[in-house]
């Protein structure tokens, strides 16, 4: 799968919109973008994916460039439940069964 | 909903023991993974399998063996536990071979060789 480059980490404020960048400069047309996010003293959890149009679900909404370069997960209104550890990760069509995440961004949430 | 249960919390064992970390899930996923988690590192592959007895290396295998006699069990294997294996090991499963399926996760064990 082609590597993705985040953030080490981002601050917000509650109540706040919180936009987490994401840059895949080797993303190929048939990779999915997919976003995680691990809450403290958890596993990681699914929050959502596209591929080239922008996606909304309950969680958050998906932003993808459209040279498919770059994404960002947005949150709209950040909560001090959404401190967690985000991860982007690609999904390629037909590229087996291996998920490899990174380091991803530690967002850290303030009053 | 899903649920992907890992056996242990938090285990402590001995070095040169030989440890088990069982992972279970109740969804007939054909997928299952290991990682584990260190400070700074994220979460690294050490081995994923995508059907019954069958087997693939992630990025650090070393140390570590896996065994997958049933559908809903994938096991891993520390033959001789060290302590630079101390870790948070997470055990996830996804269904099929389709890149838009979500992956689920376990809880974590934490583990501790002394």
């Amino acid at each position: 799968d082609a590597k993705t480059t985040q953030p080490n980490s981002m601050e917000s404020n509650e109540e706040e919109p919180v936009h987490l960048p994401c840059n895949h400069s080797t993303i190929s047309g048939t990779d999915y973008i997919h976003w995680y996010r691990q809450l403290p003293s958890q596993g990681p959890e699914y929050v959502i994916h596209g591929l080239t149009s922008n996606v909304n679900n309950r969680m958050a909404s998906l932003a993808i460039a459209e040279d498919r370069k770059s994404s960002t997960l947005i949150l709209h209104r950040a909560t001090l439940r959404d401190a967690a550890v985000y991860y982007c990760i690609l999904r390629r069509r037909g590229g087996g069964n291996k998920l490899t995440f990174g380091t991803g961004t530690q967002l850290k949430v303030e009053l | 909903d899903v649920k992907v249960t890992q056996s242990s919390r938090y285990l402590v064992k001995r070095t040169g023991e030989k440890v088990f970390l069982e992972c279970v899930q109740d969804m007939d996923h054909e997928n299952m993974f290991w990682y584990r988690q260190d400070p700074g590192l994220g979460l690294r592959l050490i081995y994923f399998s995508y059907d019954v007895k069958m087997k693939e290396k992630g990025d650090i295998p070393e140390g570590y063996s896996v065994s997958r006699e049933k559908k809903e069990r994938f096991s891993l294997i520390l033959e001789s536990a060290s302590t630079n294996q101390t870790s948070m090991y997470l055990c996830a499963s996804r269904p099929g071979p389709t890149e838009q399926s979500e992956a689920f996760f376990g809880q974590g064990t934490r583990l501790t060789v002394v």
